[in-house]
């Protein structure tokens, strides 16, 4: 079965340096998310991407954050200047055009920002 | 400001035991919810439920929508340990967002032999 890909698994960062999360979504998919859960809290959604933009962003979705798509696989998220309420899973999840229940996630980024 | 309240929030049975888990929401315009198992790490699929009324069934898993009183339920009949899990709600809206969801808390089930 099709899987949405993360790495690293874990990542520890010193606070206020810049870490890349790194997702490649299912290959046919055109709708890309990136969530984040802190621990012992919900999954909160960060941002959409679509068509090579973002489509929707959260309030938590700040200047400090940004999403690429490099090439026709990865996408990334990029969180600059790392804080240390920062440190949680990170969820990118895709899905294919008109197919809600095709909503994959991959299986997360631990970021501890210490 | 949208927002999706599961209940319990931990809950623990024996195994042979049947679970309902809630979840109820306030949202515009919505669209889906949908259910997840979270074991370690991603949330899987479980059920996606668009109208009330119509119950979803896969094996020993059952949910249902209630679309004017705003709630679903999650039932998890003869609970086996391996259905030790947290179990998230979400809502799928429409309006301008290309399918993000919102999520509940989840309700952590514990499942003892």
């Amino acid at each position: 079965e099709p899987e949405v890909t993360q790495t690293p698994s874990h990542q520890v960062t010193q606070m206020g340096q810049e870490v890349i999360l790194r997702c490649v979504p299912i290959s046919n998919h055109l709708y890309f998310y990136w969530y984040r859960q802190i621990l012992g809290q919900k999954v909160e959604f960060l941002v959409s991407f679509y068509n090579n933009e973002i489509s929707e962003k959260s309030e938590i979705f700040d200047d400090q954050f940004s999403v690429e798509r490099p090439d026709g696989s990865n996408f990334t998220l990029k969180i600059r200047s790392t804080k240390l309420e920062d440190s949680a899973m990170y969820f990118c999840a895709s899905r294919e055009n008109g197919n809600i229940y095709g909503y994959t996630f991959g299986s997360g980024t631990r970021l501890t920002v210490v | 400001e949208d927002k999706v309240v599961q209940s319990p929030l931990s809950l623990v049975v024996h195994e042979g035991d049947t679970v309902t888990l809630n979840c109820s929401y306030e949202v515009t315009n919505f669209r889906s919810l949908l259910w997840y198992k979270q074991e370690k790490k991603a949330p899987t699929f479980l059920f996606m439920l668009t109208s009330s009324g119509i119950e979803k069934k896969s094996g020993r898993l059952s949910s249902i929508l209630d679309k004017k009183e705003l709630f679903s339920i999650l039932n998890i009949t003869a609970t086996q340990t391996g259905d030790s899990a947290v179990y998230l709600c979400a809502i799928m809206n429409y309006g301008g967002s290309q399918g993000n969801l919102i999520f509940g808390k989840g309700t952590k089930l514990s499942v003892k032999p």
